[in-house]
């Protein structure tokens, strides 16, 4: 099945620092999204993004399907962004509504 | 409109006991889906279902089931617990599922088995 790696593991970052967060994946998506996983465990979706640019407040997101990766960045980060991020995608094989996620990156924004 | 929930949020069982949570998406979604989180082995799909019926399954033994009711809320069930199914377990919901939806997330149901 695909393979999906996010990178950096871990993130410290001083608030107001900007950071890029990675999602490599290994074959042809059709669907790929970012999430939030917040201190209590619940999910949040960030975007869809299976291509292109996208950007909501303080959070932009690019993906370059052809190179199989995707870009999440956080600017002027704040003590709430702390958490894991996750990337998930749906590969071109496999049959109904199967995500399959990234390791995440854990951020810590720290004042 | 009200997100995905999810019943109970926590729950603490024993080995060999059996367990179901329960899981209502968004109203209109028909899609839910089921997935496992746990440190070890981070977020795995168990199932999908639609209609009703199961749509595609995960790699899981088959101490997992689930089911869908015909309003869409589903239940997943696990006989004879073990350790290592202690895990925090989330449910998704989509309109149908098909490539270009978005997926919404619940809470999540945290399960201790001791």
């Amino acid at each position: 099945g695909i393979q999906v790696e996010q990178s950096p593991p871990d993130l410290i970052l001083q608030e107001g620092a900007n950071s890029t967060l990675r999602c490599n994946f290994s074959d042809s998506v059709n669907n790929l999204q970012w999430f939030h996983q917040n201190p209590w465990g619940q999910l949040i979706n960030l975007f869809y993004i299976p291509s292109g640019t996208k950007q909501n407040g303080r959070l932009s997101a690019t993906t370059v399907a052809t190179e199989r990766y995707s870009l999440l960045y956080i600017s002027s980060s704040q003590t709430t962004d702390s958490g894991v991020y996750f990337c998930a995608v749906r590969d071109l094989t496999g049959g109904g509504n199967k995500l399959t996620f990234g390791t995440g990156t854990q951020l810590k924004v720290e004042l | 409109k009200a997100g995905v929930t999810q019943t109970p949020r926590y729950l603490i069982k024993t080995r060999g006991q059996q367990v179901t949570l329960s899981c209502s998406p968004i109203s209109g979604h028909r899609s839910v889906s089921w997935y496992q989180q746990t440190p070890g082995q981070g977020l795995q799909f168990l199932f999908e279902y639609f209609s009703e019926t199961q749509r595609n399954k995960g790699n899981f033994p088959g101490r997992f089931s689930g089911r869908q009711f015909s309003n869409s809320r589903s239940e997943m069930n696990v006989s004879t617990l073990e350790l290592g199914d202690s895990a925090l377990y989330l449910c998704a919901s989509s309109l149908t599922g098909t490539v270009q939806e978005t997926q919404y997330f619940g809470p999540g149901t945290r399960l201790l088995v001791l």
